[in-house]
């Protein structure tokens, strides 16, 4: 396995766009997080699925952010409208059964 | 609420010199605690975990219930050890995800 697969690594986008961030959880793994990173804020769960089912969103900013997981293997991030403080890694991990987290390699997001 | 607290944004030793990086945390229950590592330009990745108790690249981590830390340790710091270290906690017997504390940056000077 290819381990967790984001795309794209990274995205420049004027402010006002939208954004969309993909990602292929590693297969077989249950559970799929979203998580931002910042130098300010560290490491800060954005949202995360169970058997594709959207279980805590409360880390997610604003309503500007929404996050879908149509199957098993695939799942989105959206921004809209993106604005320049959304500006920072954004990181994909998938588990088992709350297991150990396995992360991708991150979409580095540029907001200008 | 869990939480994670690095208190040390970054830290910088000399090449060969002992290391430790703090983690404190809060939760009144039995935790799980871990420790990632983010090497420049790559991904997170699992360093070591409290329930295994090995050593890693010569890292070791004591779960300490009484000060609620799990400070990551090593005798002599290489340069390659040169990297952003993130201590998370996770309830062990509930439905939760990582929670991650800020990060050390750790920069070992040759």
């Amino acid at each position: 396995d290819a381990g967790v697969i984001q795309s794209p690594r990274h995205e420049v986008t004027e402010m006002g766009q939208e954004v969309t961030l993909r990602c292929k959880p590693i297969s077989g793994h249950d559970y799929l997080f979203w998580y931002r990173q910042t130098m300010m804020r560290g490491l800060e769960l954005l949202i995360y699925f169970n058997n594709n089912v959207p279980i805590d969103d409360s880390g997610m900013p604003e309503d500007r952010f929404s996050a879908k997981m149509p199957n098993a293997s695939f799942s989105t991030l959206k921004i809209q409208p993106s604005e320049p403080r959304d500006s920072a890694v954004y990181f994909c991990a998938s588990s088992l059964l709350l297991g150990v987290a396995f992360f991708g390699q991150g979409t580095r997001l540029t907001v200008v | 609420a869990q939480r994670v607290t690095q208190p040390e944004k970054l830290l910088s030793v000399f090449k060969g010199a002992p290391v430790e990086l703090k983690c404190n945390y809060s939760y009144s229950g039995s935790p799980e605690l871990f420790w990632y590592v983010q090497y420049s330009r790559q991904r997170l990745q699992l360093l070591l975990r409290h329930i295994s108790r090995e050593s890693i690249k010569g890292f070791t981590a004591d779960l300490n219930k009484g000060e609620t830390s799990f400070h990551l340790k090593k005798p002599f710091a290489q340069e390659e050890d040169s990297a952003m270290y993130y201590c998370a906690l996770r309830v062990r017997s509930g439905n939760t995800p990582l929670v991650f504390g800020k990060g050390t940056r750790l920069s070992v000077i040759a």
